[in-house]
C-alpha cells in the first residue's frame, strides 16, 4: 500500500530564517507531488505541483520554491521566512492517470514569528 | 477560480441530514469531495465526473449537474464521526491538468449526540 510521510509535524521558524519541508511517497512510482498550504480556517491553496523529477510548476507567486531532487520525494523551501509565510502545509500525492484522488500527508503546521 | 460551497457552517443532531453545495463559476470537468478532522490532513471522499453523475459512499453520496456548475454533497443519518470539515475541490480541465484542483473556503460540520 502507499504512504506518504511529511516533516516535521510542527515548526516554529523566525523572520528570515531558511526553510526546507520535506515529503516522501512509498508504494508507487511516478506519481504526481503537490504542495498545498491552509491557512487558518481558510481552504486549501496549492502552491506548486511536479509530474516528474526536476518537473515543477509554481501555481502562485511567492516567496516559496519548491525541488524533485527523487521520484518520490518533494522539498519545500525558502531562503527567508515571511510572516504571511504561516500556514499548515500539506504535501500530497496522486496517480498519473486522469481524475485520481490527492492522498494528503498528515501536514506541517508552521508558524513565522 | 475558487468555487463557492454554501453553507459556511451547519450544526446538526446525530441522525440528521445536511446537504453542502459547490458551485463554480466555470464549466465543470470533475469535483472531488474531501473531508478534514481539526489538524488533520484532508481524507478523499469521491470524485464526480462530468456526466451528471451521481455516486453513494455508505450514508454519504453526491450528485453532480453540468448545467448547473454545480456539485451537492448528501449526508444523510450523520453519525458524530461526520464532523469536520468539508471542502469541494473542481476542475474545470480534464486531460492535463495534472490533478490541479482549486479547492472551495469549506464547509464546517458539526455533529451533537
Amino acid at each position: 500500500s502507499q504512504t506518504i510521510h511529511q516533516w516535521p509535524a510542527t515548526l516554529v521558524q523566525p523572520v528570515g530564517s531558511p526553510l526546507s519541508l520535506e515529503c516522501t511517497v512509498e508504494g508507487t512510482s511516478n506519481p504526481n507531488l503537490y504542495w498545498y498550504r491552509q491557512a487558518a480556517g481558510r481552504g486549501l491553496q496549492l502552491l506548486f505541483y511536479s509530474v516528474g523529477i526536476g518537473q515543477i510548476s509554481s501555481e502562485v507567486p511567492q516567496n516559496l520554491s519548491a525541488s524533485r531532487p527523487q521520484d518520490r520525494q518533494f522539498i519545500l523551501s525558502s531562503k527567508k521566512l515571511l510572516l504571511s509565510d504561516s500556514g499548515f502545509y500539506l504535501c500530497a500525492w496522486a496517480r498519473t492517470v486522469m481524475d485520481s484522488p490527492l492522498h494528503f500527508g498528515n501536514g506541517t503546521r508552521l508558524t513565522v514569528t | 477560480q475558487q468555487p463557492v460551497q454554501s453553507p459556511q457552517a451547519v450544526i446538526l443532531r446525530e441522525g440528521e441530514d445536511a446537504v453542502i453545495n459547490c458551485s463554480s463559476s466555470k464549466a465543470l470537468y470533475s469535483v472531488h469531495w474531501y473531508r478534514q478532522k481539526h489538524g488533520e490532513a484532508p481524507v478523499f471522499l469521491m470524485i464526480l465526473l462530468k456526466g451528471g453523475e451521481q455516486k453513494g459512499h455508505e450514508k454519504i453520496s453526491a450528485s453532480f449537474n453540468e448545467k448547473k456548475q454545480q456539485s451537492s454533497l448528501y449526508l444523510t443519518a450523520s453519525q458524530l464521526s461526520y464532523s469536520g470539515t468539508y471542502f469541494c475541490g473542481i476542475s474545470n480541465a480534464g486531460g492535463t491538468s495534472y490533478g490541479k484542483l482549486t479547492f472551495g473556503q469549506g464547509t464546517i460540520l458539526t455533529v451533537h449526540p
